[in-house]
């Protein structure tokens, strides 16, 4: 099973800042099948990017991806009020397809 | 747009069947190159994925739980379907359908809003 860890736990932030959250595994994911994945409470998770580095349709162009192998990056350049939340990062190359721990971002 | 909406028992006693389905509407369960699959969450805690089918009936299952674990599509209802046997109180958790795509390089790019499922007698 490809483990994946995340980097920091908790992000304490204010609004406007950048953010840069880690995602490690423990084997090299292939083909760059990784996601990332925004959480808000009481919600259904949001595909924001998929592998590693393309925005699926909608999400604003301040969540960037990038990395490769086994370390990947997930950055937003200038926080809203509305990206504190929950990310999760996800390798679905093989099978487990599994997820993160996840990141919370919240409000310094 | 697509959407997925699951539906099920919100409670099931130790050691039965949890059964849930996810229907698909605004779109076809069976368009081309797409797989279904269930997530699951307990309450505070992490995201697991469950397992996967296409259409065509080929799927692949978490093998944490494989044993437990069968996942069926019925085209007829625009529906695919989970069952979870012999729940443990450790089952409890929103569970959550979603779609793989190409659009996504299969990536889980659509969710259903989720279903509670509790254990517990």
């Amino acid at each position: 099973e490809n483990v994946l860890t995340q980097s920091p736990g908790i992000l304490s932030l204010s609004p406007g800042d950048g953010a840069t959250l880690s995602c490690r595994a423990s084997q090299s994911v292939s083909s760059n099948y990784l996601a990332w994945y925004q959480q808000k409470p009481g919600q259904a998770p949001r595909l924001l990017i998929y592998g590693a580095s393309s925005r699926a349709t909608g999400i604003p162009d301040r969540f960037s991806g990038s990395g490769s192998g086994t370390d990947f990056t997930l950055t937003i350049s200038r926080l809203e009020p509305e990206d504190f939340a929950v990310y999760y990062c996800q390798q679905y190359h093989t099978s487990p397809f599994t997820f993160g721990p996840g990141t919370k971002v919240d409000i310094k | 747009q697509l959407q997925l909406q699951e539906s099920g028992p919100g409670l099931v006693k130790p050691s039965e069947t949890l059964s849930l389905s996810c229907t698909v509407s605004g779109g076809s369960i069976i368009s081309s190159g797409y797989y279904w699959g269930w997530i699951r969450q307990p309450p505070g805690k992490g995201l697991e994925w469950i397992g996967s089918i296409h259409n065509s009936g080929g799927n692949y299952r978490n093998p944490s739980l494989k044993s437990r674990v069968s996942i069926s599509v019925d085209t007829s209802k625009n529906q695919f379907s989970l069952r979870l046997n012999f729940v443990t109180a450790t089952d409890t958790a929103m569970y959550y359908c979603a779609r793989q795509g190409p659009g996504s390089a299969d990536a889980f790019d659509i969710w259903g809003q989720g279903t509670v499922v509790t254990v517990s007698s």
